[in-house]
C-alpha cells in the first residue's frame, strides 16, 4: 500500500461525455503525475502539479486538464471523450524539493475509464 | 521516448534469483535508474533506483554497470507473486518530470 488513493475504481461514459477523476496523495507529498495506460502498453505521462500549478506535459491534446488543491489533492479532467481515451488512469505522488535527488512516484491503483 | 530496452519477456523458476537486464546506452550523468512493476490491472509498484552504485533493499538489487549503459535488476528469490510486467526508467533533473516506461519486461515465474 503507498497511501495513495484514486476514485472512482471503475467509470463507464459515452463519447463526448465529460469525467472528472480524483487522486489523494501519500502524506508528506507535494506533487502528482497522471498517466494514461492504454491496454497491452505502458503508462504514459499525461501531466505533472506542483504547488497547484502544471509542472510539466506529455503528449495529451488540452481537453486533457487538472488541478491540484491545497492539500495536494488533485484531479483530472477529461472534456469531450473519445473512444480511444478508454484506459487506466493512474495517478502519482512524490515529494519535490529544492535540488535532485531521484523523485520516487509512488502510485495509486488507477481508474479504469470505458468510453462506449 | 523510452530511452531504455528490456526484452520482453522472461521466465524464472520459483526460488531462483530472476535477473532483469536494461540497457540504457545514452544516459547521461545526472539521470538515476528506476525499477518499477506492475502486476495486472495494478498501480505500478516501485522497487528500486539508483544512480552509480550497486543498491540493495528488501524486494531486490540493483546492479549499474561501471559505464552506467546497463544494469540488471535481482530478485534473489522469486516466488509466483513476483510474476509481474517490469519497467527499466531513466530519469534525471533534465528528463522532464515524467517516467517513460516503454514495454516492459513480462516476467513469469514458473512453479
Amino acid at each position: 500500500e503507498t497511501g495513495v488513493t484514486q476514485s472512482p475504481t471503475h467509470l463507464i461514459k459515452t463519447r463526448g461525455q465529460q469525467v472528472t477523476l480524483r487522486c489523494s496523495s501519500q502524506s508528506g507529498h507535494n506533487t502528482v503525475s497522471w498517466y494514461q495506460q492504454a491496454l497491452g502498453q505502458g503508462p504514459q505521462f499525461i501531466f505533472q502539479y506542483y504547488r497547484e500549478e502544471e509542472n510539466g506535459r506529455g503528449n495529451f491534446p488540452p481537453r486533457f486538464s487538472g488541478l491540484q488543491f491545497p492539500n495536494y489533492s488533485s484531479e483530472l479532467n477529461v472534456n469531450a471523450l473519445e473512444l480511444d481515451d478508454s484506459a487506466l488512469y493512474l495517478c502519482a505522488s512524490s515529494l519535490v524539493g529544492q535540488g535532485y535527488s531521484g523523485e520516487t512516484q509512488y502510485f495509486g491503483p488507477g481508474t479504469r475509464l470505458l468510453v462506449l | 521516448d523510452a530511452k531504455t530496452t528490456q526484452p520482453p519477456s522472461m521466465d524464472c523458476a520459483e526460488g531462483r534469483a530472476a535477473n532483469l537486464p536494461c540497457n540504457h546506452s545514452t544516459i547521461s550523468g545526472n539521470e538515476y535508474v528506476y525499477w518499477y512493476r506492475q502486476i495486472h490491472s495494478q498501480g505500478p509498484q516501485y522497487i528500486i533506483h539508483g544512480l552509480k552504485n550497486n543498491e540493495t533493499n528488501e524486494m531486490a538489487s540493483l546492479i549499474i554497470t561501471e559505464d552506467r549503459k546497463s544494469s540488471t535488476l535481482i530478485l534473489p528469490h522469486a516466488t509466483l507473486r513476483d510474476t509481474a510486467v517490469y519497467y527499466c526508467i531513466v530519469r534525471g533533473s533534465n528528463t522532464g518530470n515524467q517516467f517513460y516506461f516503454g514495454t516492459g519486461t513480462s516476467l513469469t515465474v514458473i512453479p
